[in-house]
């Protein structure tokens, strides 16, 4: 079975880091691009960062740019979000996302169910 | 930064209704639009990329149309499991593939 299981939310304090991690199994990982796409609550859906299938592409959306680093170990099937400096906006529930492609520019054909990170003091 | 908006933003409708969700660019996107089904504290669900193409496993009552700027989603015989909020997304402007603001289809 394709599937795609978040990790690492939680509460933190403002100007606090957090490490999310999404395992992916059921598909050759190493062959596509992952997102992270965020959903504050009772929001709509926000497109955080995207990761091609050999790192060598990666993009930001302007929100979190300079403040979260998207990456990838293809030896474990594994993506992750390293959100430093988390502001209140922040606070959502974060998707991981597999493209339908090797690049960035895919539809996103499976999504995990989600993991919360809650910004407060 | 392209910009995408949908309308209506929320429609109340019957079963059996056909149905039409609009979305549009701030600027040409060719066809590089997809859309998105998502059911309350569930996550999102692929049903249409490349603007008219139909995701494995989806119904057929879903079709999408399109191109350039002006984007249509049409539920062709609402089912009691189609109401959800829906989102249009464009994957054209790398690196920010924004989606919409989402069309909230209810019961009525």
């Amino acid at each position: 079975e394709v599937q795609l299981v978040e990790s690492g939310g939680g509460l933190v304090q403002p100007g606090r880091s957090l490490r999310l991690s999404c395992a992916a199994s059921g598909f050759t990982f190493d062959d596509y691009a992952m997102h992270w796409v965020r959903q504050a609550p009772g929001k709509g859906l926000e497109w955080v960062s995207g990761i091609s299938w050999n790192s060598g592409s990666i993009g930001y959306a302007d929100s979190v740019k300079g403040r979260f680093t998207i990456s990838r170990d293809n030896a474990k099937n594994s993506l992750y979000l390293q959100m430093n400096s988390l502001r209140a906006e922040d606070m959502a529930l974060y998707y991981c996302a597999k493209c339908q492609v090797f690049e960035l520019k895919g539809a996103f054909d499976i999504w995990g169910q989600g993991t919360m990170v809650t910004v407060s003091s | 930064d392209i910009q995408l908006t949908q309308s209506p933003s929320f429609l109340s409708a019957s079963v059996g209704d056909r149905v039409t969700i609009t979305c549009r660019a701030s600027q040409g996107i060719s066809s590089y639009l997809a859309w998105y089904q998502q059911k309350p504290g569930k996550a999102p669900k692929l049903l249409i990329y490349a603007a008219s193409t139909l995701q494995s496993g989806v119904p057929s009552r879903f079709s999408g149309s399109g191109s350039g700027t002006e984007f249509t989603l049409t539920i062709s015989s609402l089912q009691p499991e189609d109401f959800a909020t829906y989102y249009c997304q464009q994957l054209n402007s790398y690196p920010l593939f924004t989606f919409g603001p989402g069309t909230k289809v209810d019961i009525k």
